[in-house]
């Protein structure tokens, strides 16, 4: 089990270029999140979805889009890069029942935006 | 309204002492509470949880956290501190009347060094 991987590690994007944040999960979870993370600000949620064909906007959604076509798949797509989406970006997923499970988290994406 | 406060943002103790990591949380339902901990460079990873029962958690690495309904409080310990503890520790609360969208409210984080 790779658990949630998440590609690339690292990224250097010029100011209104964009560009696409992978997301993969091989746990069979229905829900998955994107967050982004600053020095200071903990963690905010930008999307989430809570099965294939299904997103949501968490916290701060603007600047973002997702979508969840499978199962396994959970891209975030930023459309006109700017200086304030700088940032560490994780991904996370969880499982089923009826009541919350462990998210796991993928190992992040380093993003600078110049 | 959901919220969850970790009122220090730095914890310093000697290692072999023990330390306390503190968390308190406002919901309108039950709370689902969870600790997760971040090594420089890496995600998250999850600790314990307190969804009902015994009000001591027990988790990985030898952490415990315990749930105190009165005192809104879900405070994380460990009765002997290692320098390999030096982390940043989250914690997170999830309202149980909050529908079935599973997200979690975070902590803004509590950096713990472990002097040798």
């Amino acid at each position: 089990n790779a658990g949630v991987t998440q590609t690339p590690k690292f990224r250097i994007l010029k100011i209104g270029q964009s560009m696409t944040l992978q997301c993969t999960q091989d746990m069979n979870h229905n829900y998955m999140y994107w967050y982004r993370q600053d020095p200071g600000m903990g963690l905010k949620l930008i999307y989430y979805s809570v099965g294939a064909g299904i997103t949501d906007k968490g916290e701060v959604p603007n600047g973002y889009n997702v979508s969840r076509s499978t199962t396994e798949d959970f891209p975030l797509r930023l459309e006109l890069a700017a200086p304030s989406q700088t940032s560490v970006y994780f991904c996370a997923s969880g499982g089923q029942g009826p009541i919350p499970d462990t998210q796991y988290f993928g190992p992040g994406t380093r993003l600078t935006v110049l | 309204a959901q919220s969850v406060a970790q009122p220090e943002d730095q914890v310093n103790v000697a290692e072999g002492n023990p330390l306390t990591v503190k968390c308190t949380y406002s919901v309108s339902g039950n709370p689902y509470l969870f600790w997760y901990v971040q090594y420089p460079n890496r995600g998250l990873q999850f600790l314990l949880k307190y969804i009902t029962g015994d009000n001591l958690v027990k988790g990985s690495y030898g952490f415990e956290a315990e749930f105190n309904k009165s005192q809104t409080s879900f405070h994380l310990k460990k009765p002997s501190a290692l320098v390999s503890d030096s982390a940043l520790y989250f914690c997170a609360v999830r309202d149980s009347k909050a529908g079935n969208n599973r997200k979690l409210i975070w902590g803004l984080g509590t950096s713990l060094a472990v002097n040798p």
